[in-house]
């Protein structure tokens, strides 16, 4: 079964601020992760996907990391803006299936 | 344009009726994926579809049911079986080598059940 959990469940930042989030997810038999940025009323948009240990990706002021021995991707958000207000989902494929699994995401509010 | 699309976008059925959530794709993709949202929570997996004429389970399928007749095509209906079908459904698809590729997504159909 994969479990996938993120944190914390939502955050409100200053605009300028920093932050990042995180997911979690089993070590084993894991083979990718994927970050998306979920507007309301709008469809899920992808960020990144990402499959190797050590992997860092970058896009624009956001930039993610994985570590698959240890269970975890991190997200950040360098200079957050208020257009970055967004619930931002994890989702894990393990191996040898496409059953793809959503953490419960993490929503963020950036205040102007 | 290539893109995915579910309609309607709000659905409202009585109680005991079965309805049936549409859900199409241009994309040439063969993995087809439902999930489900209820307030506050995330979304999860009702059913997928890797390839036509073949789909599994997901974590929460008991009172649905799915067809995959077409790859462009991945309809979800909701039978009187399901206990509480009132929520927000996301369809999904993605290439058949998916899992290092980003999946692209339905703008989702709100259904209440009254």
């Amino acid at each position: 079964i994969l479990n996938v959990e993120q944190s914390p469940q939502s955050l409100h930042v200053q605009e300028g601020d920093s932050t990042n989030f995180t997911c979690s997810f089993p070590s084993s038999n894991f083979y990718a992760l994927h970050w998306y940025r979920w507007e309301t009323a709008k469809s899920p948009e992808a960020l990144f996907v990402m499959t190797l240990n050590g992997d860092e990706k970058k896009k624009g002021r956001i930039s993610a990391t994985l570590n698959t021995k240890e269970g975890y991707s991190y997200l950040y958000i360098k200079g957050s803006q208020p257009e970055d207000s967004a619930t931002y989902l994890c989702l894990g494929a393990a191996s040898g299936t496409y059953k793809y699994i959503f953490g419960t995401g993490t929503r963020l509010k950036v205040l102007a | 344009d290539g893109g995915i699309t579910q309609s309607p976008k709000y659905l409202f059925r009585k109680e005991g009726q079965n309805v049936t959530l549409s859900c199409e794709q241009n994309l040439n993709h063969d993995a087809m994926y439902w999930y489900r949202q209820d307030p506050g929570q995330g979304l999860r997996l009702i059913y997928y579809s890797q390839i036509v004429n073949d789909f599994q389970k997901g974590d929460i399928a008991e009172g649905y049911s799915v067809s995959r007749e077409k790859k462009e095509s991945f309809p979800l209906t909701v039978t009187s079986a399901q206990k509480n079908p009132t929520a927000f459904y996301l369809c999904a698809s993605s290439p058949a080598d998916g899992m290092n590729t980003e999946a692209f997504f339905g703008q989702g159909t709100r259904l209440t059940v009254v």
